[in-house]
């Protein structure tokens, strides 16, 4: 039981170019988050999805699209990478079929735009 | 914005002894969680409390929730250096619908001396 699976681990880019991020949970969970994590602020909530094909804003979304098109799978996309992204990124999901459960995180992709 | 604020933001003790985290947070809740970060590592869910609790317990861990005064606690006893991790609380609310989210705070870095 893999429980959240993220790819890839780390990342270098430069300005410009684009990349996708995968997220994939084995848990059957409905709900899916992308975060991001930069130093002294914490986790903010980039797009998140409350089941297969849908999609939602959160916090911070400029610059990031995502995809949704398998319950399992949680895709977040950089177009055009800007030094401002170089963050380390967070998946999670979550059973919110009963209320009060807790997300389950993977282990991050650390990115950095040059 | 940031919902929930920890504090202290740094905290170094001996093993042995107890760690005392507090957060507070601005607006209505359904409940609040606590999580821990190894370096380098994902977050993992500590526990749990309901807006309708007012304490809980999980081995070592006693998490306390205030909803008068907006905050909680999260008291770590006799401390090891394996404890000795970022910990973070997270309001969740379901703002209506399917929406539902945490908030996270900025964090507590716990150093526990051997």
């Amino acid at each position: 039981n893999a429980g959240v699976t993220q790819t890839p681990k780390f990342r270098v880019l430069k300005t410009g170019q684009s990349m996708t991020l995968l997220c994939a949970q084995d848990m059957n969970h409905e709900y899916m988050y992308w975060y991001r994590q930069d130093p002294g602020m914490g986790l903010r909530l980039i797009h998140y999805s409350v089941g297969e094909g849908t999609t939602a804003k959160g916090e911070v979304p400029d610059g990031y699209n995502v995809s949704r098109l398998k319950k399992q799978n949680f895709l977040l996309g950089l177009e055009s990478a800007a030094p401002s992204q170089t963050s380390v990124y967070f998946c999670a999901s979550a059973d919110l079929s009963r209320r009060h459960q807790p997300q389950h995180f993977g282990d991050g992709t650390r990115l950095s735009i040059l | 914005s940031q919902q929930g604020e920890e504090d202290p933001q740094a905290l170094s003790i001996q093993e042995g002894e107890n760690a005392t985290m507090n957060c507070s947070y601005k607006t209505s809740i359904n409940n609040l969680q606590w999580y821990r970060q190894n370096s380098g590592r994902g977050l993992v869910h500590l526990i749990l409390i309901r807006s309708n609790e007012r304490e809980k317990h999980s081995g070592r861990l006693r998490v306390t929730l205030d909803t008068s005064k907006k905050s909680s606690s999260l008291l770590i006893t006799a401390s090891r250096a394996a404890d000795t991790a970022s910990y973070f609380c997270a309001t969740g609310l379901n703002s209506g619908g399917s929406n539902y989210k945490l908030t996270f705070g900025k964090g507590t870095l716990l150093t526990v001396n051997p």
